[in-house]
């Protein structure tokens, strides 16, 4: 079974602050990397997604890749209440595109 | 973005009763769905990948017949868990591949089984 493990949480931070959300991933091949948002009773919504090492921003988000050590990232600057939610990291499972998800991490912004 | 919709949103049933459960891509055409199952507090766990015009992939432990899936068309696909039991009490996702094979989510459906 390819894992994909993330901290469950929760993690607080102030609102303004970063927040940043760890993933780590047991398999090698695997080609693309996305972050899920999902709120509670709701279906994940795409934040973003990155296939190549290095850094990936897109307005407050900055998504993180370094397959050497099989870690992503993902960074929230100047977080907001409205981003306390359950933030997933997936990854390709095989070429037919399926998703291996993590658990999840709660992230609370407090005002 | 593309739209993936489901129903019913939420259902209840009975013991021993069956329940389908619609997925759409609205303005797409996906040749292949996936169906995945989410217990509280759990991820997302892949139950099947469903290819148009073909028998569907049932990951390892997912019964096939007792969730059976049709996609009968490039536009729906059906999830139908039969005889449903309370541990089949669950949120179900289907998500949907487009042409450049982005994924996108239908709203999920809440089954309880009382």
């Amino acid at each position: 079974q390819k894992e994909v493990e993330q901290n469950s949480g929760p993690l607080s931070v102030p609102e303004g602050a970063i927040a940043s959300l760890n993933c780590t991933y047991s398999d090698r091949g695997s080609q693309s990397f996305f972050w899920y948002r999902q709120y509670s009773g709701k279906s994940p919504e795409l934040i973003m997604f990155i296939y190549s090492n290095g850094d990936k921003e897109d307005g407050r988000f900055t998504a993180q890749l370094n397959k050497a050590s099989q870690y992503v990232s993902l960074l929230i600057r100047d977080s907001q209440p409205s981003d306390s939610a359950t933030y997933l990291c997936a990854v390709n499972m095989r070429s037919g595109y399926a998703l291996n998800f993590g658990k999840g991490t709660s992230l609370l912004v407090t005002p | 973005g593309a739209v993936v919709s489901q129903h019913p949103s939420r259902v209840i049933c009975k013991s021993g009763t069956s329940v389908k459960i619609e997925c759409r891509s609205l303005d797409f055409q996906a040749t292949t769905m996936f169906w995945y199952r989410q217990f509280p507090k759990q991820s997302l766990m892949l139950m099947a990948t469903s290819n148009e015009g073909s028998k569907a992939t049932y990951e390892q432990g997912v019964e096939k017949d007792k969730f059976l899936i049709n996609h009968a068309s490039l536009t729906l696909s059906t999830l139908t868990v039969t005889s449903a039991h309370p541990e089949d009490s669950s949120f179900y996702i289907c998500s949907a591949n487009d042409r450049e094979s982005e994924q996108y989510f239908g709203p999920g459906t809440r089954l309880t089984v009382t």
